[in-house]
């Protein structure tokens, strides 16, 4: 199986601060790669899927980038509504073991 | 307007079985990937397994290999996910999840999740 690892594990940020979430594939996946969004108590939301496709209905301070093996995930300004557990995963395998992200 | 329903909570013994429930309506079923994703308690998504119904071919994750059996009965539209030989660390919350397009293994669409609990 393909092993996820993402970084940071957790950060904290200012409304209005550019915010950078890496997600890193032990092998390539060429653009195989979504990223979800988690808030307590809720199930997952699908934010970005093929690794910069944005989801319909996601705001557009979210965006993805990468291909193969490294992979980003942007939030351009971090509104207090993004206040969540990010997580990437292989399409339909593994996901990343998630980035918490709260306001300073 | 798609809707997975799972089926409600479960207290099990260890070493006992479990089968959670994930009906679908609101679109077509078989042509979807449904996959099933778990939550321990304060802990991130661990994903399982996934199956396509109308292919009737199941995968599971290495670490699942051997004790969970993915199912699909698509008269009723309704996907079943079994795990064997519970142990307490299979505490968690069950979510089932479809792709969001045909074939799709980008998980749009999520149950409401069904807690298993494992203890004596």
């Amino acid at each position: 199986d393909i092993q996820m690892t993402q970084s940071p594990s957790s950060l904290s940020a200012s409304v209005g601060d550019r915010v950078t979430i890496t997600c890193r594939a032990s092998q390539g996946i060429s653009n195989y790669l979504a990223w979800y969004q988690q808030k307590p108590g809720k199930v997952p939301r699908l934010l970005i899927y093929a690794a910069s496709t944005l989801q319909s209905g996601i705001p557009s301070r979210f965006s993805g980038s990468g291909s193969g093996t490294d992979f980003t995930l942007t939030i351009s300004s971090l509104q207090p509504e993004d206040v969540a557990t990010y997580y990437c995963q292989e399409f339909n395998s593994a996901f990343g073991p998630g980035t918490k992200v709260d306001i300073k | 307007q798609v809707q997975l329903v799972q089926s409600g909570t479960e207290v099990k013994k260890p070493g006992s079985s479990v089968k959670v429930s994930c009906k679908a309506s609101g679109g077509t079923f078989s042509s979807y990937t449904v996959g099933w994703v778990r939550q321990a308690p304060g802990q991130g998504l661990e994903w399982m397994g996934r199956i396509i119904p109308i292919l009737r071919i199941a995968s599971y994750a290495q670490k699942f290999q051997g004790r969970v059996t993915i199912t699909a009965d698509k008269s009723t539209s309704t996907v079943y996910m079994e795990l064997s030989s519970l142990r307490s660390e299979d505490t968690a919350v069950y979510y089932c999840a479809r792709g969001f397009y045909e074939s799709s293994g980008y998980y749009g669409y999520w149950g409401q999740g069904t807690l298993v609990t494992v203890s004596s």
